[in-house]
């Protein structure tokens, strides 16, 4: 069974760069799309984008400016930067395996924007 | 701009209930639309994918079904652990979109 498991840190101060990283067990991160999606308060779900095992990313639009998504196959993980934070990317954020069809997720790790 | 309408935004009802949540496309996705089951602290599920296709080790009681624009989810018998909330979601169109969720709660 495919385990994916975020990580990073919980408060990130306005302005700066909120980074996570999901770490992939029980199966290898060399195939398959990496898609991360966050939760916002009161706001529902919006996809941020996914990453190819070989790191071509493709982004939401909305966040396309401020967002890189990047795979390191040795570690079986993949990452996720977003720079100038805001009170508006407060939310849970869920890495989730699959180009739009997503069968494994993490739990979800919260990630409040805050000074 | 491309939209996806669910509803009810929430809904009670009860133990061995019926219960049906409607997604609407603003477009037509085909058969494009995945239903997920999200719980507080835990990884969301996903139900049913390929919009009527029940994923492995899901309850039977789960059931999906549409095709273009107008999509279902349907429990046939409510359970309490059922109680959660449920998006629909496409897979058609980038950026990938989801309804805005239905909350579901036992009465």
């Amino acid at each position: 069974q495919v385990h994916l498991q975020e990580s990073g840190p919980g408060l990130v101060r306005p302005s700066e760069t909120l980074s996570l990283t999901c770490t992939v067990s029980a199966g290898s991160i060399s195939t398959y799309h990496w898609a991360w999606i966050r939760q916002l308060p009161g706001s529902g779900l919006e996809w941020i984008g996914y990453v190819s095992y070989i790191g071509s990313a493709t982004y939401n639009p909305s966040l396309k400016s401020r967002v890189t998504m990047s795979v390191d196959t040795s570690k079986n993980q993949f990452s996720l930067k977003v720079t100038s934070v805001t009170a508006a990317d407060t939310a849970i954020y869920y890495c989730t395996r699959g180009g739009g069809t997503w069968q494994y997720w993490g739990q979800g790790t919260l990630v409040t924007v805050s000074s | 701009d491309f939209q996806m309408t669910q509803s009810p935004s929430s809904l009670s009802a009860s133990v061995g209930d019926r219960v049906t949540i409607t997604c609407q496309a603003s477009q037509d996705i085909k058969n494009y639309l995945n239903w997920y089951q999200f719980k507080p602290g835990e990884a969301p599920r996903l139900l049913i994918f390929d919009a009527s296709k029940l994923e492995t080790g899901v309850p039977s009681r789960f059931s999906g079904s549409g095709f273009g624009t107008d999509f279902t989810l349907t429990i046939s018998s409510l359970q309490p652990e059922d109680v959660a909330t449920y998006y629909c979601q496409q897979y058609d169109l980038l950026p990938r979109t989801f309804g805005q969720g239905t909350k579901l709660e036992i009465k």
